[in-house]
Order: structure tokens, then C-alpha cells, then sequence
């Protein structure tokens, strides 16, 4: 799978857009970008995914950039809830010995994002 | 039912121990997931199952046994664990193994500590 980079650490201010970014160079064409996060002491939650367009959902915009090496995460109103780890993952499809794909989820470290009253 | 269900939700056992942490989802789905997750890291995929079938094993120690009874359910049986293996425990689950195109669902986990 392609590795990711994420800032170690952002904080954001209640009621502002919280913009993650992501950087995935090694990207191939077949590989989505995934977003999940995690709140203290839960498990993690998914939030978006992508190939090459945007995406929105309820929760986010994702934003990948033209060359999809990088991509953006927008909360576009932070609350307090949204504090937590989020994780951008670049995933790819992974044969077992048997030869069966699977789409296999590997977590890098993420970026802690805390919200500020 | 968006919701994937996991038992109990802290356990502490010793080293001696046969202990089973227990995993259920009535999504349909027919891919479920064990993750481990050490403190302040990220998690570490385990097992994957396949249509009730054992699709993947993570190189993961014997001590570690999961078994899938059904569709619905995912067991992870413990036995003669060590302290290293305390951790949060996370089940998943996806409408399929395979492609990269469908979400996991995580449940909350169960807090374990080996004594």
C-alpha cells in the first residue's frame, strides 16, 4: 500500500473549517484515499473515501488534489465531538495465498486533531 | 442495524486464562475483521474472514484463535496470553472482503489486560 504522511498534531477552533491534509506520493491509480477516525476509547469511524473526485458527505468534503498525491479532509464546522485521530488511508486491493482479493486497511499514525472552544 | 456489537467491553484475565471476546454484526455482512490496538498506536489488522471462511491471518501468535460460527458472529479465543498482549481489541465488518470500495464498520472494542 502507499504510505501516507499526516501532521503529527492540528488544532482547530469550534465553529471553523478543520482542514487535514494528507500526502500519499506514491499513490497508484487503482488505490482509494480513505478517511477514518477514532474518539478517545472508540473504535474508528468511517468518514469519506475517494479515487480522483472530490467527495462530500454529511460528515466531510474530501479534496484530492489533480496528480492525487495529496488529499484534504475539510470538517467545515468543528464541534467538540470532532476531536479526535484521524487517519487518511491510501488503499489497495491485497491477494491472500489463495489468490482472493481483499481491500486491506492499514492505519498510519494519523493527526490529533483537537477542537478549541 | 448499522451497528456492530462487541462483548465484554473490559476483561482482565491472567496468564492462565481461557478467555473469549465475542463480535456480532446483523448488517449482512460477510467480511469481519480483528484488529489489535496498543496504546497511542494505530490499529493492526489480525484476521480476516471471508464468508465465515479464515481469509487472512496476520502472522498472529496461536494463542490468538478466532473462529467464526456464522455470518452474524466473530469469536477471538485467548489462551496462555502475556502482558504484551494487553490491548484494545476491535471487531469489524464489510459487505465484502474484497475490493477497496466498501467501508469497515468498527465496534468499540474490548479493553484487555493480561495480568
Amino acid at each position: 500500500d502507499a504510505k501516507t504522511t499526516q501532521p503529527t498534531s492540528m488544532d482547530c477552533a469550534e465553529g471553523r473549517a478543520a482542514n487535514l491534509p494528507c500526502n500519499h506520493s506514491t499513490i497508484s491509480g487503482n488505490e482509494y484515499v480513505y478517511w477514518y477516525r477514532q474518539i478517545h476509547s472508540q473504535g474508528p469511524q468511517y468518514i469519506i473515501h475517494g479515487l480522483k473526485n472530490n467527495e462530500t458527505n454529511e460528515m466531510a468534503s474530501l479534496i484530492i488534489t489533480e496528480d492525487r498525491k495529496s488529499s484534504t479532509l475539510i470538517l467545515p464546522h468543528a464541534t467538540l465531538r470532532d476531536t479526535a485521530v484521524y487517519y487518511c488511508i491510501v488503499r489497495a486491493s491485497t491477494a491472500n495465498a489463495g489468490g482472493t482479493s481483499y481491500g486491506k486497511l492499514t492505519f498510519g499514525q494519523g493527526t490529533i486533531l483537537t477542537v478549541h472552544p | 442495524d448499522t451497528e456492530v456489537t462487541q462483548t465484554p467491553k473490559h476483561l482482565v484475565m491472567g496468564m492462565t486464562n481461557k478467555k473469549s471476546l465475542k463480535c456480532e454484526q446483523h448488517m449482512g455482512h460477510r467480511a469481519m475483521y480483528w484488529y489489535k490496538q496498543k496504546a497511542k498506536k494505530p490499529p493492526e489488522l489480525m484476521f480476516v474472514y471471508s464468508y465465515e471462511k479464515l481469509s487472512i491471518n496476520e502472522s498472529v501468535p496461536s494463542r490468538f484463535s478466532p473462529e467464526c460460527p456464522n455470518s452474524s458472529l466473530l469469536n477471538l479465543h485467548l489462551h496462555a496470553l502475556q502482558p504484551e498482549d494487553s490491548a484494545l481489541y476491535l471487531c469489524a465488518s464489510s459487505p465484502s472482503p474484497q475490493g477497496i470500495y466498501y467501508e469497515q464498520y468498527f465496534g468499540p472494542g474490548t479493553r484487555l489486560t493480561v495480568t
